[in-house]
């Protein structure tokens, strides 16, 4: 099973500055089932991006996500104050066919 | 618009059986895949398994077999996931959400289920 290690666990930042989040699996990972979500508190996840880098619709410019292999990147470049909130990367393993979400990085407000 | 509507709130106790559903709406149900997602309080998500809604066929994670079904109603375009011998550690928002096929990501999600096991 491939387990997703994101970092880090909590992130503190200001508004307009740039955000860095990593996750990085235990074995390479198919870049088409590569996918982050944002989730603010009661409520569900949103989708943010998926196929590692390819926006949801809907999803401003400011989120970008990157990365190949083992290590995938999602930059939010200029924090607005409604970004604030816990973000899940998620991955599709076809053996046995699964998915499996990485533990969150909690992005706060400093 | 896209929709998927969840059940309310559940209290269960010890052993006993839930299931919630997730009505879907605004979309062809048949063209989409369902999945269950669970998040115990102040935790990460947790996968739990898909429905095909066009032909029945389920997959399960593995932790879940044996104590989860998922059935779909293509009559009422509504899914549900019955959850078996609860515990404690089953209290959790369950979440439904749904894939186009072959796609890996999930692009709407319901509204969240809690389910709360306690004696």
């Amino acid at each position: 099973e491939i387990v997703l290690t994101q970092s880090p666990g909590t992130l503190s930042l200001s508004p307009g500055e740039r955000a860095t989040l990593s996750c990085r699996a235990s074995q390479s990972v198919s870049s088409n089932s590569l996918t982050w979500y944002q989730q603010k508190p009661g409520q569900a996840p949103r989708l943010l991006i998926y196929a590692a880098s390819s926006r949801a619709t809907g999803i401003p410019d400011r989120f970008s996500g990157s990365g190949s292999g083992t290590d995938f990147t999602l930059t939010i470049s200029g924090l607005e104050p409604e970004d604030f909130a816990v973000y899940y990367c998620q991955q599709y393993d076809n053996s046995p066919p699964q998915y499996t979400f990485g533990q969150g990085t909690n992005l706060e407000i400093k | 618009q896209v929709q998927l509507v969840q059940s309310g709130a559940e209290v269960k106790k010890p052993g006993a059986s839930v299931k919630v559903s997730c009505k879907a709406s605004g979309y062809i149900f048949t063209t989409y895949f369902v999945h269950w997602v669970r998040q115990a309080p102040g935790q990460g998500l947790e996968y739990m398994g898909i429905i095909n809604p066009s032909d029945d066929r389920t997959s399960y994670a593995q932790r879940f077999q044996g104590r989860v079904t998922m059935t779909r109603d293509t009559s009422t375009s509504t899914v549900y996931m019955e959850l078996s011998g609860l515990r404690s550690e089953d209290t959790a928002v369950y979440y439904c959400a749904r894939e186009a096929p072959a796609t890996f990501h999930f692009d709407f999600w319901g509204q969240g289920t809690l389910v709360t096991v306690s004696s």
